[in-house]
């Protein structure tokens, strides 16, 4: 089955932290697509990026960063001199390329910033 | 802005009553898909329409039933309501879907939150 964890149910942070968001997934299959998402108090759901399974490069934007290590099935979401801004619920998710196109949201994990 | 449209935002009924809410995709995406956001399961999805064909279900009630019409845009209609319908449902869309090699992001829309009394 597959399966995403997002263990940290809620973090808080003084602006200007490092915070990291922790993402474990679970599948049996070799190729599949991660996807985190940011849902600010405000509601939507707003991606944030996609990363398929055979692209295990970390990739920075902006204060962003993203790990991904297939050896621990994690990627996970480092944000560098947290914003007030930044607070809200941030989902990872999973897709496998040959079933539904379903996500597979984890449970999400609340960041608050404080000024 | 996503450019994937919901409509109404907010919505207030009874319990026994049918509602509908409606998705426009973004510009050029084939797939519409629709999943419900509640306090006690989380994030889950419902169903995907590729191109005004169903392409996948997920843990939909039989009492909710959706469709794509030929100009892309889905509804998703909720009869009999319970309290337990009581959720934030969110319509997504992505360009591709029809083929299952393919991949592509899905963007979500703003929501439409329900609350049933």
């Amino acid at each position: 089955a597959q399966k995403v964890t997002q263990a940290q149910t809620e973090i808080s942070v003084v602006e200007k932290e490092d915070v990291t968001l922790d993402c474990v997934y679970e599948t049996r299959d070799t190729t599949y697509y991660l996807f985190w998402y940011k849902q600010p108090p405000s509601g939507e759901l707003v991606f944030l990026i996609r990363r398929n399974s055979f692209d295990e490069q970390n990739e920075i934007s902006g204060r962003y960063s993203w790990n991904f290590q297939k050896s621990t099935s994690s990627f996970n979401f480092t944000i560098t001199a947290s914003q007030v801004v930044d607070s809200a619920v941030y989902f990872c998710a999973l897709t496998l390329s040959y079933n539904t196109d379903k996500l597979i949201f984890g449970t999400g994990t609340r960041l608050q910033v404080f000024p | 802005d996503s450019g994937v449209t919901q409509t109404p935002k907010h919505l207030i009924t009874a319990t026994g009553q049918r509602v509908t809410l409606r998705c426009s995709p973004r510009s050029g995406d084939l797939s519409v898909y629709w999943y419900q956001q509640s306090l006690d399961q989380g994030l889950q999805f419902l169903i995907h329409y590729y191109n005004g064909e169903e392409r996948a279900k997920g843990n939909i009630l039989e009492r909710f039933s959706a469709q794509q019409f030929p100009d892309l845009h889905s509804e998703l209609n909720l009869s009999s309501l319970e309290l337990g319908d009581s959720a934030l449902y969110f319509c997504a869309s992505s360009v591709e879907g029809g083929d299952r090699g393919l991949k592509e992001t899905q963007y979500f829309g703003p929501g439409t939150r329900l609350l049933v009394l």
